[in-house]
C-alpha cells in the first residue's frame, strides 16, 4: 500500500496562476483533509471531507476550493494564487470513526508551493 | 474557539536527559494525538489518546492525557540524538459525520546533542 500520495511534490506560480494539489489514497478510508503548514504556525486545516460527496471548510478556506472526486482523490483547488498561500500542503486521511476504530489520521508526503 | 499550546516551542537537551513537553488546550475534548516531523518530511502518528487518565509507551518516549486539566505530556527518557525532531500534539475540535476537525499546537523543536 502506498498510503497517502500526493502531486507535485514541489510547484512554483506566479501570483494570480491557478493550479490543483493531487491527493490519493489507497486505505479505503471515508474521510480526507488539507491542512497548510507554515513556519512556527503548526498545521491549519483548509477543507475536509467526511465521505466521498461531502466537503467542509476548516480554519482557512479563504482562496481554495476542494474537489472530493471519488472515495480514494481530493484535490485542492487555487484559482488566482496569491503569495500569502506560499506553504507547504498536506493531505490526510483516516477511518470513518464508526465505533472501536480509532480516528488517526495518516499524512501524504507534501506539497511545497512557492507563489511569487 | 480551541487553543492548543505546546511548551516548550525549542528545546536543547543532552543525550542521557530527560525531559517532558507539554500540551495545554482550551476546551473540553477527549481525544489527543501526538505527532513527529523530521525536517523536510511528513507527519508521523505517536500516540493516539482517547480517554482521561490514558498513558502509552513507545521506546524512550512516554504520552499521557489529563483531561480534567486539559492537558497531555509528552515525556522523553535517556534522550538520543534519533529522537531530534518536531513534536506536534493535535486536539480534536469535534467529530462530524465521521470525520474530526483536528487543531495543531505550533510544535515543539527538539534538538538532542551528543
Amino acid at each position: 500500500n502506498a498510503g497517502v500520495t500526493q502531486t507535485p511534490k514541489f510547484q512554483v506560480l506566479k501570483t494570480g496562476q491557478s493550479m490543483t494539489l493531487q491527493c490519493a489514497q489507497d486505505m479505503n478510508h471515508n474521510s480526507m483533509y488539507w491542512y497548510r503548514q507554515d513556519p512556527g504556525m503548526g498545521l491549519r486545516l483548509i477543507y475536509y471531507s467526511a465521505s466521498e460527496g461531502t466537503t467542509d471548510k476548516g480554519e482557512v478556506p479563504n482562496g481554495y476550493n476542494v474537489s472530493r472526486l471519488n472515495k480514494r482523490e481530493f484535490s485542492l483547488r487555487l484559482e488566482s494564487a496569491a503569495p500569502s498561500q506560499t506553504s507547504v500542503y498536506f493531505c490526510a486521511s483516516s477511518d470513518s470513526g464508526l465505533a472501536g476504530v480509532v480516528d488517526e489520521q495518516f499524512f501524504g508526503p507534501g506539497t511545497r508551493l512557492t507563489v511569487l | 474557539e480551541l487553543k492548543v499550546e505546546q511548551n516548550p516551542l525549542f528545546l536543547s537537551m543532552q543525550e542521557g536527559k530527560n525531559y517532558t513537553i507539554y500540551c495545554n488546550y482550551s476546551t473540553t475534548s477527549d481525544r489527543l494525538y501526538w505527532y513527529r516531523q523530521d525536517p523536510g518530511k511528513s507527519l508521523e502518528s505517536l500516540f493516539v489518546l482517547l480517554s482521561n487518565g490514558a498513558v502509552k509507551q513507545e521506546g524512550r518516549l512516554m504520552a499521557s492525557l489529563d483531561t480534567k486539566a486539559r492537558l497531555s505530556t509528552l515525556h522523553i527518557t535517556a534522550a538520543v540524538h534519533d529522537l531530534s525532531a518536531t513534536y506536534f500534539c493535535a486536539v480534536d475540535l469535534e467529530t462530524q459525520g465521521g470525520s474530526e476537525k483536528l487543531v495543531f499546537g505550533k510544535g515543539t523543536k527538539l534538538t538532542v546533542n551528543p
